[in-house]
């Protein structure tokens, strides 16, 4: 079975400031994992997505993250954020990079001007 | 390619009713999924469909879902009653192997509200 669990369900930072949203994932065999963004009323895009090629994985906009086997994490990353980076953000796990996601529960970023 | 299209956009229905929720994925994707959004319970995956054969149900809430795909290009998920815990956001995503590029795609939603 596989889980994601993100901590802190909104995060709020100033504009500029650094982005930090954070996904710890379970899993019995190497995770596939996902960051996807969801602006109000609209679907799910794609952020970036580690299917075991490179550790650090740069996505849109921006944004990175950072998979830690030790840890378990896939911490998403910004360094300076902006407006228009408001929106809820979801970390997703899965057995390949094809098949059926799992979903934290996401988390709401704001950006204060 | 359009993307992954769903409609209707948006839904608002009597208790009881029947609700069809469809769903175009992207041409030669092979796997399709229906996801549904709640406040309380967030994203989770009802069903998934691999060339056009369902592969998992096991989260489709109860006998009032159904989902079929009778072709590559097209898929329903019907409620038959409706309730109005069934109101929520539901989406379909469509998705392509072997893994030529990333081709996972979300449609935009269907918001279903049952009164």
């Amino acid at each position: 079975a596989q889980s994601v669990t993100q901590l802190g369900s909104h995060v709020s930072v100033s504009e500029g400031a650094l982005v930090l949203l954070r996904c710890n994932y379970s899993s019995s065999v190497p995770p596939y994992l996902f960051w996807y963004v969801q602006y109000p009323n609209q679907g799910l895009q794609l952020l970036l997505k580690y299917t075991s090629a490179a550790t650090l994985v740069k996505g849109i906009n921006g944004f990175e993250a950072e998979f830690k086997k030790s840890e378990t994490s896939f911490h998403l990353t910004k360094p300076s954020a902006h407006m228009s980076d408001a929106a809820e953000y979801f970390c997703a796990v899965s057995q390949t990079s094809y098949g059926k996601l799992t979903f934290g529960q996401g988390t709401i970023l704001t950006v204060h001007p | 390619d359009a993307g992954v299209i769903q409609s209707p956009r948006h839904e608002v229905t009597e208790m009881g009713q029947e609700v069809t929720l469809r769903c175009k994925p992207i041409s030669g994707h092979d796997y399709l999924f229906w996801y549904r959004q709640t406040m309380m319970r967030g994203l989770e995956l009802l069903i998934y469909f691999n060339n056009n054969v369902p592969i998992d149900d096991s989260g489709m809430p109860e006998d009032r879902f159904s989902a079929k795909m009778p072709n590559a290009s097209f898929s329903t998920l019907k409620i038959q009653p409706s309730e109005p815990r069934d109101s929520a956001v539901y989406f379909c995503a469509s998705s392509l192997t072997p893994d030529r590029g990333y081709g996972y795609t979300f449609g935009s939603g269907t918001r279903l509200t049952v009164v």
